[in-house]
């Protein structure tokens, strides 16, 4: 049973780029959401997605945006790199469907490091 | 709004003694607790949580946690410490009975000494 999965592992960009980081989750799950963590510090929640819509959104801006499919992974794009950006976007996928969403843990990927130079 | 509070950047333990990894939290109503663990290069890993029912909840590699109401505390606990669990701790909460997203904690680097 294959568990979350991030692509790429790593990633380099300047500033003003835009870069896509795709997600796919744990067999079963259907929804997924994205955190960026930058170094020393904890997971900041971005965005979720759940039937092919964003379902909550935390504090960043709109350069931040995403995507799911119908098979349920998801990209996070983000536009206008900063150097601020520069973090491990880890993604982490759930089950909703059958009510038990509330309280079933997340399950995280290994994260993708992006550096904006 | 929720929050964490993981007051030690840093907890340093004998391996063979006890661990406690500290966690406070505020949050409206009733909270479901989890507890993390991320070893260098990878992703977070679920350890436990706790929704309802028993305050000692029990979790992956002999890690427990104590729920305490009136302190708003998760502090999670290991009897004996293994070399092999350095690496760092987040502790996480969001609402009970709500979709809202996870709130984590700054983190706890623990590292066991052999």
């Amino acid at each position: 049973d294959a568990g979350v999965t991030q692509s790429p592992t790593h990633l380099i960009k300047t500033r003003g780029q835009q870069v896509t980081l795709r997600c796919s989750p744990k067999s079963g799950h259907d929804t997924v959401s994205w955190y960026q963590q930058a170094l020393g510090q904890g997971p900041q929640f971005i965005f979720q997605y759940y039937e092919e819509e964003e379902r909550q959104r935390g504090n960043f801006p709109d350069r931040f945006s995403g995507h799911q499919f119908p098979n349920y992974s998801s990209e996070l794009n983000v536009n206008a790199l900063l150097l601020g950006d520069s973090a491990l976007y880890l993604c982490a996928s759930s089950l909703t469907s059958g009510g038990a969403s509330f309280f079933n843990e997340q399950f995280f990927g290994p994260g993708t490091r992006l550096t904006v130079l | 709004a929720q929050s964490v509070a993981q007051p030690e950047d840093q907890v340093n333990v004998a391996e063979g003694n006890p661990l406690t990894v500290k966690c406070t939290y505020s949050v409206s109503g009733n909270p479901y607790l989890f507890w993390y663990v991320q070893y260098p290069n990878r992703g977070l890993q679920f350890l436990l949580k706790y929704i309802t029912g028993d305050n000692l909840v029990k979790g992956s590699y002999g890690f427990e946690a104590e729920f305490n109401k009136s302190q708003t505390s998760f502090h999670l606990k290991k009897p004996s410490a293994l070399v092999s669990d350095s690496a760092l701790y987040f502790c996480a909460v969001r609402p009970a009975g709500s979709a809202r997203q996870l709130t984590f904690g700054s983190g706890t680097q623990l590292t066991v000494l052999p």
